[in-house]
């Protein structure tokens, strides 16, 4: 079974541009999360979608960040325009609607704003 | 609300040692408590679960971990370490009543094993 697929693995922007990071969830995995990790911290929830729609976004900084979930596979998460502040690890994660328990994550995209 | 507190930023210990790595949470109800590790450069893996039942759970690499209700605490034991367990470990807790599915995360404790 293919893992969860996440590019690009490492962007390197300059404050105040735009950037997109791209998801591929386990096949069959309705739920689908979105984290930001920053250095020395554990992962925190940014949105989490249930099929193509929102479930949770309320740690999301909607006035830079936007994600969506069309056809209720692939996710892409936007962030436009970036601070200094937004350099973080950013993990996306799903889940089978018929388990309660464990998130499968993957290998997360690096981002560095300059 | 629910929380987990890992007080250990970093663990040492030499191969061959038993390793334990701290982790209490706190939550309203129940909780489903996970482990995950980190290794460089990659996204988090799943180690061991508790959900209800044994308090002794068993998971991947050797890991174990126990469940103590009134302490509020499930520590992540490994009887023998290897070099190769050297990563970044997080806790993770969600609350059993909630219908959200949303876990919360430990600040992480990175273990180093030395040879």
């Amino acid at each position: 079974e293919a893992g969860v697929a996440q590019s690009p693995r490492y962007k390197i922007i300059e404050k105040r541009q735009s950037v997109a990071f791209w998801c591929n969830p386990i096949s069959g995995h309705a739920t689908l999360y979105w984290y930001q990790q920053i250095l020395g911290q554990g992962p925190k929830l940014l949105i989490q979608f249930q099929n193509n729609g929102v479930v949770d976004d309320s740690q999301l900084p909607k006035d830079r960040f936007s994600a969506e979930r069309l056809k209720g596979v692939d996710s892409t998460l936007k962030i436009q325009p970036a601070k200094l502040e937004d350099s973080a690890v950013y993990l996306c994660a799903s889940r089978h609607q018929d388990s309660s328990y464990e998130q499968y994550f993957g290998p997360g995209t690096r981002l560095t704003v300059t | 609300a629910q929380s987990v507190a890992q007080p250990e930023d970093q663990v040492n210990v030499a191969e061959g040692n038993p390793l334990t790595v701290k982790c209490t949470y706190s939550v309203s109800g129940n909780p489903y408590l996970f482990w995950y590790v980190q290794y460089p450069n990659r996204g988090l893996q799943f180690l061991l679960k508790y959900i209800t039942g044994d308090n002794l759970v068993k998971g991947s690499y050797g890991f174990e971990a126990e469940f103590n209700k009134s302490q509020t605490s499930f520590h992540l034991k490994k009887p023998s370490a290897l070099v190769s367990d050297s990563a970044l470990y997080f806790c993770a807790v969600r609350d059993r009543g909630s219908n959200d599915y949303k876990l919360s995360f430990g600040a992480g404790t990175t273990v180093t094993v030395r040879a």
